[in-house]
């Protein structure tokens, strides 16, 4: 079984300018999520989906950060301008459903965004 | 709301060591308990889990036991080895509620 695949592993750019992360998740997988994890710290949750529908985005800064799941397969997380603490690698992890049981979450290897 | 502290890193050890990595939690009600590991350059992945006080998770020679007097979560292992070389991560989740992971802790094995 294929794992979370991630695109592009690495990312530089400059402040102000955009950026997308592609996310692929695991085959049959309903839930997916995107985690920002910043240096010295765990990841933090900044959005669940379930299908093509948003379950949590309160952690998502959505003056910049937009995310969408077409068709409840693939997803597309992108900043808007980037600033410099959106340094960070971000996660996305997928898992079968969002039952209130533990679903385990596979994540992908992350991007690792650098804003200069 | 829901936190978990994790003893600060870096941990580096000689092979065959006692590992012991301390996480301690604070959540209302009853967690589930999560240790992932992450090693370089891939993403985590699940350790162990235990969800209910007194349970013990194990995997791949670590243990952690759910310690609900002391909302503690410590992971062991006997006698480290320098694959063992990753950060780990605690975290805890509240039955539909996000995981929550600690700072992570990374570790470092030498020959």
């Amino acid at each position: 079984e294929a794992g979370v695949a991630q695109s592009p592993r690495y990312k530089i750019i400059e402040k102000r300018q955009s950026v997308a992360f592609w996310c692929n998740p695991i085959s049959g997988h309903a839930t997916l999520y995107w985690y920002q994890q910043i240096l010295g710290q765990g990841p933090k949750l900044l959005i669940q989906f379930q299908n093509n529908g948003v379950v949590d985005d309160s952690q998502l800064p959505k003056d910049r950060f937009s995310a969408e799941r077409l068709k409840g397969v693939d997803s597309t997380l992108k900043i808007q301008p980037a600033k410099l603490e959106d340094s960070a690698v971000y996660l996305c992890a997928s898992s079968r459903t969002r039952s209130g049981g533990y679903n385990e979450q596979f994540f992908g290897p992350g991007t690792r965004l650098t804003v200069l | 709301g829901n936190s978990v502290t994790q003893m600060e890193g870096p941990v580096t050890l000689s092979e065959e060591a006692f590992l012991t990595i301390n996480c301690t939690y604070t959540a209302t009600g009853y967690p589930s308990l999560f240790w992932y590991v992450q090693y370089p350059g891939e993403g985590l992945q699940l350790l162990l889990k235990a969800t209910k006080a007194d349970d013990k998770g194990s995997n791949k020679g670590f243990e952690a036991t759910y310690r609900k007097e002391t909302t503690s979560f410590h992971l062991e292992k006997g006698s480290v080895q320098v694959s063992d070389s990753a950060v780990y991560f605690c975290a805890l989740k509240r039955g539909a509620q996000k995981l929550v992971f600690g700072q992570g802790t990374r570790l470092t094995i030498n020959p």
